[in-house]
C-alpha cells in the first residue's frame, strides 16, 4: 500500500476554506486517493476520493496533482462542526482491486474556531 | 436502508471470557471488513471478507476469528479476551472493484479487564 504523509495538525476559522494537504508519493497508477473523517471516536464518515482528475461533492472538492504524488481536500466554509481528524488513504492494491481494505495512519486534527 | 449495522455499541468482558461482535449490512456490499482503533490511532485492519466463505487477515488478526456465511453478517469473534484487545472496533463495508465507498459502522466500544 502507498503510505500517505499529513500534517499532525491545522487550525482554521470559521467560514474560510480548510485546505488539508496530503503526499502520496509512491502511489500506483491504479490506487485511488481517499479521505475520511471521525469525530469524537465515531465510525469514520466518508467523504471523496478520486483516481486522478479533480473531484467536488456536496462536502468537499479534492485536487490532485497531475502527477498524483499529492493531494488537497478542501472544506471551502468550514464550520465548528468540521473540527476532527481527517485521514488520506490510499486504496490497497491486491489485484488490481481494494478488497475494501483501507490503510489509516495518523490523520490531520483540524480545528475549527470562532 | 441501514447501512452498516454493529452491535453491541458497548461491551465490558472478563479476561479470558469469549464473545462475538456482530456487524451486519444491508447493501448487498460483497467486501466487510473489521478495525480496531487503539487511543490516539489510526485504524488497523483485523480481517476481512471478499464474499460468503471467504476470509483473510488483516494488519492484526491474532486473538480473532472471523466467518463469513451470508452476504449481510460478518461477526467477528474474541476466543479468550485479553486487556490489550480493549479497543474500539468498527465494521466496514463497499462493493466488489476498485474506487467505491467504503461506509463504516459506528464503533463497538470493548473493555476487557
Amino acid at each position: 500500500d502507498a503510505k500517505t504523509t499529513q500534517p499532525t495538525s491545522m487550525d482554521c476559522a470559521e467560514g474560510r476554506a480548510a485546505n488539508l494537504p496530503c503526499n502520496h508519493s509512491t502511489i500506483s497508477g491504479n490506487e485511488y486517493v481517499y479521505w475520511y473523517r471521525q469525530i469524537h471516536s465515531q465510525g469514520p464518515q466518508y467523504i471523496i476520493h478520486g483516481l486522478k482528475n479533480n473531484e467536488t461533492n456536496e462536502m468537499a472538492s479534492l485536487i490532485i496533482t497531475e502527477d498524483r504524488k499529492s493531494s488537497t481536500l478542501i472544506l471551502p466554509h468550514a464550520t465548528l462542526r468540521d473540527t476532527a481528524v481527517y485521514y488520506c488513504i490510499v486504496s490497497a492494491n491486491a489485484g488490481g482491486t481494494s478488497y475494501g481494505k483501507l490503510t489509516f495512519g495518523q490523520g490531520t486534527i483540524l480545528t475549527v474556531h470562532p | 436502508n441501514a447501512g452498516v449495522t454493529q452491535t453491541p455499541k458497548f461491551q465490558v468482558l472478563k479476561t479470558g471470557q469469549s464473545m462475538t461482535l456482530q456487524c451486519a449490512q444491508d447493501m448487498n456490499h460483497e467486501y466487510m471488513s473489521w478495525y480496531r482503533q487503539d487511543p490516539g490511532m489510526g485504524l488497523r485492519l483485523i480481517h476481512y471478507s471478499v464474499g460468503a466463505g471467504i476470509t483473510d487477515q488483516g494488519e492484526v488478526p491474532n486473538g480473532y476469528n472471523v466467518s463469513r456465511s451470508t452476504t449481510e453478517d460478518f461477526p467477528l469473534r474474541l476466543l479468550s479476551a485479553a486487556p490489550s484487545q480493549t479497543s474500539v472496533y468498527f465494521c466496514a463495508s463497499t462493493r466488489s472493484g476498485a474506487g467505491n465507498t467504503i461506509y463504516f459502522g459506528e464503533g463497538s466500544w470493548l473493555t476487557v479487564v
